[in-house]
This record gives C-alpha cells, sequence and structure tokens, in this order.
C-alpha cells in the first residue's frame, strides 16, 4: 500500500498568516483525505477531496488536487493559535483496498 | 457522546505482562480500523474489520497481537508478552460501509511498557 508524503515536516507561521501544507503520492487514487491531530489527542477529519474534483473549500481551508502531479495541498487562511496542530494527509490506494494509510505529518505550530 | 470511543485512555505495564484494549465504534459503522502512532509519526495501520469479519492485517501485527470484533459491533486488541517497544498509542477508527470514506477515530489508549 502506498501512503502520502507531507511536506513541510514543520512550520511556524504567526497568526493571522496563511499556512500551506503539502501531500505527495505515488499511484493511482480514488480519494485523498486531511486530518488534523492536537498533540496526544485522536485524529479529525477535515475535508475529503475526490479524484475528479481540483479543489474544495469548506470554512478557512481549501485542499487542491493534481493528479497529474500526484499531489495535494492544503491551505489554512488567517490561521488562528488553535489550528496548531499535526496535520496528516491520507489516501486509500487502488481498487479493493480498505487500508487508509497516513503519512508522518506537517507539525504546524501559530504563534499567537 | 455518539463517537468513538477507547478504554482505557491510559495504560502502563510491565515487560512480558498481557494488555487488553476495548473500542467502541460508531453504532452504525461497519468498518473499524485499528492503528499505532508513535511520537512524531503518522498512524500506522494494524488491521480492518468490515463487520466482524477481519479482512486485512499488517505485516506490524505480529503474532503476539490479536483483534477480535465479536458481533461486529466493539473491538478489542489484545498485545501478550508486552515489549518496550510495544510503547505507542493506539487508535482505533470507524466508518460507513462505503470504501473510501472519512473515518473518525477515538482519542486512543497510550500504552507505556516499563
Amino acid at each position: 500500500s502506498q501512503q502520502g508524503e507531507e511536506d513541510p515536516q514543520a512550520l511556524s507561521i504567526q497568526e493571522g498568516e496563511n499556512a500551506t501544507m503539502n501531500c505527495s503520492y505515488k499511484t493511482s487514487i480514488n480519494n485523498l483525505q486531511w486530518y488534523r491531530q492536537n498533540s496526544g489527542r485522536g485524529l479529525v477529519h477535515l475535508i475529503l477531496i475526490r479524484s475528479n474534483e481540483r479543489e474544495k473549500h469548506s470554512g478557512r481551508l481549501r485542499v487542491t488536487l493534481d493528479t497529474s502531479k500526484k499531489s495535494s495541498s492544503l491551505l489554512i487562511t488567517a490561521s488562528r493559535a488553535a489550528d496548531t496542530a499535526s496535520y496528516f494527509c491520507a489516501l486509500y490506494s487502488g481498487a479493493g483496498s480498505y487500508q487508509l494509510t497516513f503519512g508522518k505529518g506537517t507539525k504546524l505550530s501559530v504563534i499567537p | 457522546d455518539t463517537g468513538v470511543s477507547q478504554d482505557p485512555r491510559h495504560k502502563i505495564t510491565k515487560r512480558g505482562q498481557n494488555v487488553t484494549f476495548r473500542c467502541d465504534p460508531i453504532s452504525e459503522h461497519n468498518r473499524l480500523y485499528w492503528y499505532r502512532q508513535t511520537l512524531g509519526q503518522g498512524p500506522e495501520f494494524l488491521t480492518y474489520f468490515q463487520n466482524e469479519a477481519q479482512l486485512e492485517k499488517s505485516r506490524l501485527l505480529s503474532d503476539r497481537f490479536s483483534a477480535e470484533r465479536p458481533k461486529g459491533s466493539f473491538s478489542t486488541l489484545e498485545i501478550q508478552r508486552t515489549e518496550q517497544g510495544d510503547s505507542a498509542m493506539y487508535l482505533c477508527a470507524s466508518s460507513r460501509g462505503t470504501a473510501g470514506t472519512e473515518a473518525f477515530f477515538g482519542q486512543g489508549t497510550r500504552l507505556t511498557v516499563v
């Protein structure tokens, strides 16, 4: 099974700035998902983008998907201190695979 | 609370002891996943159930690990003869029946083997 790889591994920004993190993968996908994890807690689903979609919005989140480049990006606009967390991309690889795999994540720190 | 719940939240055990964790998924979800997460890493897939059938197991799941989901409801993950390398957060997630949907995670069980 494949997993996505997030970039950068860590990101530190000031409150109010935008944060962009990227995810690259290697083979075909049905969809790609982004999750957030606050320190020591469980993961929370943020957004799912299907392989036939190019962009999706949810509140201050914007996700893009470029299947030709096998990459996705997550943009958080007007960041807040509460956005401090680790962000993971996750994907199911191929038909019949129920294995939802995660990358190592991007650790975002938003400084008040 | 209708989310995924895990019990216990924390477990400290001595090396060589057996431990068992429980996961109660969202009631209408027939898919259930177990993951292991160590510090600074993403969750690593361990195993997957569709109803009561265990359909996928990771190579990470050695013969000291066993998981069950009797009657397709709650699930248990047992680790026998624990080792210090088993120290990690064990996460459970559930999802609806269609492949490719979002997964809902519990808060995890943090295992420390001393």
